[in-house]
């Protein structure tokens, strides 16, 4: 399977703990996206990459997340004291220079925190 | 910021009638994206419109843009129970047609009955 994957694919964990999630994109896609979807709403924009590059970040990143993509392939997302309103699908996407306008997303990790 | 509208926010039908879904942007269009996604999973890319008046296809599903009217329109004819999913509309709310983002509708959930 070529296309974006992420892992792990569920996450519970209990409000104030520190949880990583993390995306593989597609082969020699330059960018990639992480969003955030909670029920019933259409996903959220979280922050963006451009190779190594993280060039654009959402007012909905709190200080308490982090997202690298050191190497510029795989990305991770880091967040730290977890709360309820964290809860939510973390859906990561990737695009290739031919075609900017192409996201292809991963099957997502869908977060508890309790 | 831009909003989508989209409607209806859900929708049943019997297997083998057509439908329409509509989004409408709060702001002018510069792309308009249409994704579907299975419940609890990541989004599949269905297609992209730039061009005021410009239509796709895509086996039974075609969209519209009205770029006038700031809206796009997503059919589909003869529907099958493989079409039930979450349809979103996601646009690029930048004039500069960067793509480094996607802002998203709430979504129209579809049912399809055998």
């Amino acid at each position: 399977d070529t296309g974006v994957s992420q892992d792990p694919r569920h996450k519970i964990t209990k409000r104030g703990q520190n949880v990583t999630f993390r995306c593989d994109p597609i082969s020699e896609h330059n960018r990639l996206y992480w969003y955030r979807q909670t029920l019933g709403q259409g996903p959220e924009f979280l922050t963006y990459f451009q190779n190594e590059a993280q060039l654009e970040k959402s007012r909905l990143l709190s200080d308490r997340f982090s997202a690298e993509r050191p190497k510029g392939s795989f990305s991770t997302l880091e967040i730290q004291r977890t709360e309820q309103g964290d809860s939510a699908m973390y859906l990561c996407a990737s695009s290739h220079r031919d075609s900017w306008s192409t996201q292809y997303f991963g099957p997502g990790t869908r977060l508890l925190v309790l | 910021s831009q909003e989508l509208e989209q409607s209806p926010q859900s929708l049943i039908v019997q297997e083998g009638k057509n439908l329409t879904i509509n989004c409408t942007s709060s702001k002018t269009l510069y792309g308009l994206y249409w994704y579907k996604q299975k419940y609890g999973e990541g989004l599949i890319f269905l297609m992209m419109l730039q061009k005021g008046g410009e239509e796709k296809s895509h086996e039974k599903i075609t969209a519209k843009l009205d770029e006038k009217k700031q809206q796009s329109s997503l059919h589909i004819t003869a529907s099958q129970p493989s079409h039930a999913g979450i349809y979103l509309c996601g646009a690029d709310p930048t004039s500069s047609g960067g793509y480094q983002k996607v802002t998203f509708g709430t979504g129209t959930k579809l049912q399809v009955i055998p």
